[in-house]
């Protein structure tokens, strides 16, 4: 069964710092690639999704993320964070084979600070 | 994309009880999915609901525990079942879109308080 691994349990980041958080998955077929986030007690909202094409997706709030299938990962990225970008990342993947569920990382918590 | 009405939003529940989640999709779709998010936590699947055949559940989660009605293609339901304060969580269900689009649309969510 296929897994996702979101190495960064909580990032602290100060404003317009540079952010990646890191998503690998473990799976040898083609993936469908998400990030989503959810903002404190709120519900999630979809930052960006990689289907096939340009491995550099861009997002939305300034959000990207690069798939590199050697590496098997899907690094989200921003070059400038703000105070509102504190919330909680999640990145899911599921098999390109059908009508199949996501399979979700435990979550990445950025805080960003003044 | 498919537009997911899901309810309750909310319900705090007497332990031993159980409470149903129901989900209503605008369009027909062949599978639907249920995920629970404990507090401070990931969306963990419970189950793949497949109209006309049994759901399929993770390793973890029982039919039980969390029976899955699925009798149409735009219509589940999850049960949680003799609920103890472990099963505060929320619940939301979510389908899968063929083609472009979003992906996945997920319900609003089920908060649920075990007391």
């Amino acid at each position: 069964a296929q897994s996702v691994s979101q190495h960064n349990h909580h990032v602290i980041l100060s404003e317009a710092a540079s952010l990646e958080l890191g998503c690998n998955y473990s799976y040898g077929g083609t993936v469908n690639l998400f990030w989503y986030v959810q903002y404190p007690g709120q519900h999630l909202q979809l930052l960006l999704k990689y289907f096939s094409g340009d491995p550099l997706v861009k997002g939305i709030k300034g959000f990207e993320a690069e798939f590199i299938k050697s590496k098997f990962s899907f690094n989200l990225r921003k070059p400038s964070v703000q105070w509102s970008d504190t919330a909680e990342y999640f990145c899911a993947v599921t098999p390109r084979s059908g009508n199949t569920p996501l399979v979700f990382g435990k979550g990445t918590r950025l805080s960003v600070i003044a | 994309s498919a537009v997911i009405s899901q309810k309750p939003s909310r319900d705090i529940c007497q332990r031993g009880t159980s409470l149903t989640i129901q989900c209503q999709v605008d369009s027909q779709v062949t599978m639907m999915f249920w995920y629970r998010q404990q507090p401070g936590q990931s969306l963990t699947l419970i189950a793949t609901a497949n109209q006309g055949s049994e759901a399929t559940y993770e390793s973890g989660f029982v039919i039980d525990k969390f029976p899955i009605s699925r009798p149409n293609l735009t219509f589940s339901t999850l049960t949680v079942s003799n609920m103890s304060p472990e099963d505060s969580s929320i619940y939301l269900c979510s389908v899968g879109v063929t083609g472009s689009g979003d992906g996945y649309t997920f319900g609003s969510g089920t908060r649920l308080t075990v007391v």
